[in-house]
């Protein structure tokens, strides 16, 4: 069955410090998708990004970078010199290609992300 | 660039009243899905739909029904509503079904007292 589990449900650093959220992902799809959303204290769930299951390159993105391990099952997600405006609650998702899902979003529980001045 | 757009943005109903929440995808997309995000949980899938005709179904009570019209926008309704029934519903749509990058609404909040 397709899970998303994130075990940190909340962390709380001091400003311009790194920190990463961590994802472990199942599923018995060999296609497959990945993605991070923020939603912000005003609600929104905002788009980050998203991996196939095929392209195990990192990414970074400015002060974002996501490490991909199909090895270990996992899509974790690092900010660098965090700022306040990262507050927020950070989801990991996981949508399959021919599986259960049909490509609605299995989110995880999230992760609420506290960074303070 | 044009964004999801979800109305009402806010809404409070009674116990065993009736709601429907309307959802208008961004241009060109042809795939919209539905979810319900309670108090401090994260998002569960409701319902999806793929060019006009329903694609998938996830957790939606039998009182919930939802449709998408021949313009793609898409309405959820739901009957007897219960004090559960209190949560964010957001509309999110999509270029293709099927893994591709969801686009979010900034969600209805329903409160039923």
């Amino acid at each position: 069955a397709q899970k998303v589990t994130q075990a940190q449900t909340e962390i709380s650093v001091v400003e311009k410090e790194d920190v990463t959220l961590d994802c472990v992902y199942e599923t018995r799809d060999t296609t497959y998708y990945l993605f991070w959303y923020k939603q912000p204290p005003s609600g929104e769930l905002v788009f980050l990004i998203r991996r196939n299951s095929f392209d195990e390159q990192n990414e970074i993105s400015g002060r974002y970078s996501w490490n991909f391990q199909k090895s270990t099952s996992s899509f974790n997600f690092t900010i660098t010199a965090s700022q306040v405006v990262d507050s927020a609650v950070y989801f990991c998702a996981l949508s399959e290609e021919y599986g259960g899902s049909q490509g609605n979003l299995i989110f995880g529980k999230g992760t609420k992300l506290s960074v303070k001045p | 660039a044009a964004g999801v757009i979800q109305s009402p943005r806010h809404l409070i109903k009674e116990k065993r009243e009736t709601a429907t929440l309307k959802c208008y995808p961004i241009p060109r997309h042809d795939t919209v899905y539905w979810y319900q995000q309670g108090p401090g949980q994260d998002p569960q899938f409701l319902i999806s739909f793929y060019e006009k005709m329903q694609s998938d179904k996830g957790s939606i009570p039998d009182r919930f029904s939802a449709q998408q019209f021949s313009d793609y926008h898409s309405e959820l309704n739901m009957s007897s509503l219960e004090l559960g029934d209190s949560a964010l519903y957001f509309c999110a749509s999509s270029p293709f079904s099927g893994g591709h990058e969801q686009f979010f609404g900034p969600g209805t909040r329903l409160t039923v007292l």
